[in-house]
């Protein structure tokens, strides 16, 4: 299994909802991230986690929370999101923090109205 | 910080070579990994480079000099759906982090 699975795939949100993007890798890694990406830029980007501790945070808004809940999960979990935060939101991971391939899942298309 | 450069824009023919270039910063440079990128889809991956030299899979060439902080993708025999953007990304040890370039975006002309 070579696959980095991202749920879901679209999600129109409210600037006063709660939501959650999920990602899961069963490849073994100890590094997931998360990136955003705007339209005709390239993949920013927002948080690290290695062996299931947060590495870095790139100075992201207190509204994006990720969390680890084992190995192979990783949540981003939305609040109180702005209209500019819409963009594709991708989850990667690799066998270590900056080392190896850097798989990707298919992104998570978040719209906030 | 660790820059990537690569070109904003390239147009090449159907049936033609393009090599899209990258340079990038050596300190703490692990390996290069170049992605293409469709409009509205996720990133897949084409090649990575860890040590100097060409890597070939089929129509895609990826080229590294370390010493040099340098590296190309070349394209051979261009299809229209070669149209896409290409990134190139250098992993960094200690940081934890792979860095992207800004992206070319490739226009495949007929």
């Amino acid at each position: 299994d070579t696959e980095v699975t991202q749920t879901p795939k679209h999600l129109v949100m409210g600037m006063t909802n709660k939501k959650s993007l999920k990602c899961e890798q069963h490849m073994g890694h100890r590094a997931m991230y998360w990136y955003k990406q705007k339209a005709k830029k390239p993949p920013e980007l927002m948080f690290v986690y290695s062996y299931e501790k947060l590495s870095i945070n790139e100075s992201v808004p207190s509204r994006f929370s990720p969390e680890c809940p084992n190995s192979s999960l990783l949540n981003l979990h939305l609040h109180a999101l702005q209209p500019e935060d819409s963009a594709l939101y991708l989850c990667a991971s690799s066998q270590d923090p900056g080392a190896g391939e850097l798989f990707f899942g298919e992104g998570s298309r978040l719209t906030v109205l | 910080g660790q820059n990537i450069d690569q070109p904003t824009e390239m147009t090449a023919t159907e049936g033609a070579i393009v090599q899209i270039n990258c340079t990038y910063q050596t300190s703490g440079f692990n390996g290069l990994f170049w992605y293409q990128q469709h409009a509205g889809e996720a990133p897949t991956f084409l090649s990575y480079n860890v040590l100097d030299g060409l890597e070939e899979k089929g129509r895609f060439s990826s080229f590294l000099s370390r010493s040099k902080g340098y590296s190309y993708l070349l394209l051979k025999e261009l299809q229209m759906k070669d149209s896409a953007s290409y990134l190139c990304a250098g992993g960094y040890l200690g940081t934890y982090k792979y860095i992207f370039g800004t992206g070319t975006r490739l226009k495949v002309l007929a």
